[in-house]
Parts: C-alpha cells; sequence; structure tokens
C-alpha cells in the first residue's frame, strides 16, 4: 500500500526553525515529484513547495521563499523540509503529497500531515 | 496566482438526493493539450484530503460512479448523484496549470 509519513513537527519560537520529514513506502518513490501543502483554519489549502523526481528542481510559494528549503534522498525514500525564520503565520498542519501540483499533475497520495505550532 | 472561488461554501444534503458544487478560475484552466487542469479534493472529517476528481472530469482510482466533474475553462461543477452519508467533508477544488497551484475555499458539505 502506498504511504506517506510525516514527522518532525512541534513547537517552535518565532525566527525558530524546525526540520520535517516525510517517509515513503509502497511506491516507487524516486519516480515522483514531491510536495508540502500546508492547511491552516483561516487560509484553507496552501502549496508550499516542490521538487521534481530525479533532477530535484525546487519551487517554492513566495511566502516560504528564502525561508524554507525542500530536499529528498531518493535512497532513503525521504522527502524533507527545512523551515528557518518561522512566523506565527506558518503556524498549520503540514502534509507531505506526491506531485507538483502544475503542468495537470494532481495530489495523488497526502499523508497523515504533522502539526507545527509557531508561538512564544 | 490563479483565484479560485467556489460556492456554495456549504451546502447541506439529504441521504438519497442529488448535490452540486461550483468551482470558478480566475483564468481559463483549459491546457493546449484538451485537458482541464483543474481536480477535486474530499477531507472527509478527521483525514487528509484525498484525491477525487482529475483533470477536471476523471474519477481517481475507488471513487464510487456517483461523483462526476464537468465544465471547461474558468467554470467547473462537481456532481453527487445521490448523496451518502459517507460523502460528508469539505470539497476542494485545485488548479494545475500554473506554480504555485492554488485551492479553492472549500464547500462543506453536511447531513440535514
Amino acid at each position: 500500500e502506498e504511504y506517506l509519513l510525516e514527522s518532525g513537527g512541534g513547537l517552535a519560537q518565532p525566527g525558530g526553525s524546525l526540520r520535517l520529514s516525510c517517509a515513503a513506502s509502497g511506491f516507487s518513490f524516486s519516480e515522483y515529484a514531491m510536495s508540502w501543502v500546508r492547511q491552516t483554519p483561516g487560509k484553507g489549502l496552501e502549496w508550499v513547495s516542490g521538487i521534481s523526481d530525479v533532477e530535484t528542481r525546487t519551487y517554492y510559494a513566495g511566502s516560504v521563499k528564502g525561508r524554507f528549503t525542500i530536499s529528498r534522498d531518493n535512497s532513503k525514500k525521504m522527502l524533507h523540509l527545512q523551515m528557518s525564520g518561522l512566523r506565527a503565520e506558518d503556524t498549520a498542519v503540514y502534509y507531505c503529497v506526491t506531485g507538483l501540483g502544475t503542468e495537470g499533475d494532481a495530489f495523488d497520495i497526502w499523508g497523515q500531515g504533522t502539526r507545527v505550532i509557531v508561538s512564544s | 496566482d490563479i483565484v479560485m472561488t467556489q460556492s456554495p461554501l456549504s451546502l447541506p444534503v439529504t441521504p438519497g438526493e442529488p448535490a452540486s458544487i461550483s468551482c470558478r478560475s480566475s483564468q481559463s484552466l483549459l491546457h493546449s493539450s484538451g485537458y482541464n487542469y483543474l481536480h477535486w479534493y474530499l477531507q472527509k472529517p478527521g483525514q487528509s484530503p484525498q484525491l477525487l476528481i482529475f483533470l477536471g472530469s476523471d474519477r481517481a482510482s475507488g471513487v464510487p460512479d456517483r461523483f462526476s466533474g464537468s465544465g471547461s475553462g474558468t467554470d467547473f461543477t462537481l456532481k453527487i448523484s445521490r448523496v451518502e452519508a459517507e460523502d460528508v467533508g469539505i470539497y476542494y477544488c485545485k488548479q494545475a496549470l500554473q506554480t504555485p497551484p492554488t485551492f479553492g475555499p472549500g464547500t462543506k458539505v453536511e447531513i440535514k
């Protein structure tokens, strides 16, 4: 069964850092582009960042560009999101998903999400 | 960014009755390929979102045929032919034409 499992969420102070990870299983991870999507009560669902399958081209939402870094380790079937310069508005549930979400691409598989709270 | 809107935002439904959700985009989602780059997702209570309809009208694997997607360009519709209790949740449309991919605000479907 295809599965994504996020970890690394928690409480961080404004200006602080967190590293989210996502473990993939049940599918050929290296053949899929991947993204992070976050959900807040106020702003709904928001695509945060994406990374291509092999060439590892990276893409970022304007709201996180320069603060977040997406990466992947295909040998370990892992996706990461390094978050720095955290702000209160980054508080959200972060989902790991397959796909970039553009060029017709759908987010086929979703993880269960990991909660990030940015507060002093 | 492409702005996605949905209506209604709340939809009380009666089991066995049909239901319909509208989604509109600020730019045409009709790609030169002939496909509409519009997807529908359903987030059931307490769960992650799941893909329901892709490319405007194609049902994802395992999705019951009571769900159908239609529309082209900037106007799209998700229809449920006969609502079942398990269909409650929040329905989101999402454009897949441009970066960043953007979602609609969601339509909350609940049983009357």
